[in-house]
C-alpha cells in the first residue's frame, strides 16, 4: 500500500524557516517524480514545486521561488521542502504527493501538514 | 498562465446525475485529471486523462473532454459523493488546478 506522511508543519513568525518531510512506503521511491501542493484556508490547491527521481531537475510555481527549496533523499525515501523567508500567504496545508511531469495526474497524495505563518 | 475555471457549486438530488464543468482555452487538446475532496481530508484521485477510472473508483464516475470544457459526470448521486472536485491539467511546464466545485447532494 502506498503511503505518503507529512511532518514539520507548526506555527512560524513572519521572515521565519520551516523544513516539511514526506515519508514515502509502498513503492519504489526512487522511481518517480514527486511534488509538494499546498492549499491555503478554505481555498484550492495550488502546485509548489516537483523534484525528478535522481534530484537532478526541480521546478517551483513562480511565487516561491528563491525561498523555497524541494529535496529528496531516495536511499531514506523521503521528500523536503525547506520554506524559507516565510509569508502570511505562504498560511496552507501542504500535501506530498506522488506525480511525473507531463500530462501525468497526482495519483497518491499524504494526508498534509498545516503550516500557518503569523506573528 | 492557464487558467482553469469551474461553477463554485452543483447540487444534485440523491440518485441523480451531477455534472461538474471545467473550462478553459482548447482545452480538448489537454489531458484533464479530476480530484474529489472531503473535507478535512487529501484529494483523491477520480479520473485521470479525460476519462479513465483509478482501481476502485466506482462506474458511476465519468468524465469527458472536448473543445473548450471538459466534464466529470456522477451518476446515481449518493450521500458520500459530496466533496469538492478539481480538475487539473498540466501546462507550460506547471500543473495547473481547476477553481474547485462543491457538489451538494440534496
Amino acid at each position: 500500500e502506498v503511503q505518503l506522511v507529512e511532518s514539520g508543519g507548526g506555527l512560524v513568525q513572519p521572515g521565519g524557516s520551516l523544513r516539511l518531510s514526506c515519508a514515502a512506503s509502498g513503492f519504489t521511491f526512487s522511481s518517480y517524480w514527486m511534488s509538494w501542493v499546498r492549499q491555503a484556508p478554505g481555498k484550492g490547491l495550488e502546485w509548489v514545486a516537483n523534484i525528478k527521481q535522481d534530484g537532478s531537475e526541480k521546478y517551483y510555481v513562480d511565487s516561491v521561488k528563491g525561498r523555497f527549496t524541494i529535496s529528496r533523499d531516495n536511499a531514506k525515501n523521503s521528500l523536503y521542502l525547506q520554506m524559507n523567508s516565510l509569508r502570511a500567504e505562504d498560511t496552507a496545508v501542504y500535501y506530498c504527493a506522488r506525480t511525473s511531469p507531463g500530462d501525468y495526474p497526482f495519483d497518491y497524495w499524504g494526508q498534509g501538514t498545516l503550516v500557518t505563518v503569523s506573528s | 498562465s492557464y487558467e482553469l475555471t469551474q461553477p463554485l457549486s452543483v447540487s444534485v438530488a440523491l440518485g441523480q446525475t451531477a455534472r461538474i464543468t471545467c473550462g478553459g482555452n482548447n482545452i480538448g487538446s489537454k489531458n484533464v485529471h479530476w480530484y474529489q475532496q472531503k473535507p478535512g481530508q487529501a484529494p483523491v484521485l477520480v479520473i485521470y486523462r479525460d476519462s479513465n477510472r483509478p482501481s476502485g473508483i466506482p462506474e458511476r464516475f465519468s468524465g469527458s473532454n472536448s473543445g473548450n470544457t471538459a466534464t466529470l459526470t456522477i451518476s446515481r448521486a449518493q450521500a458520500g459523493d459530496e466533496a469538492d472536485y478539481y480538475c487539473q491539467v498540466w501546462d507550460s511546464s506547471a500543473y495547473v488546478f481547476g477553481t474547485g466545485t462543491k457538489v451538494t447532494v440534496l
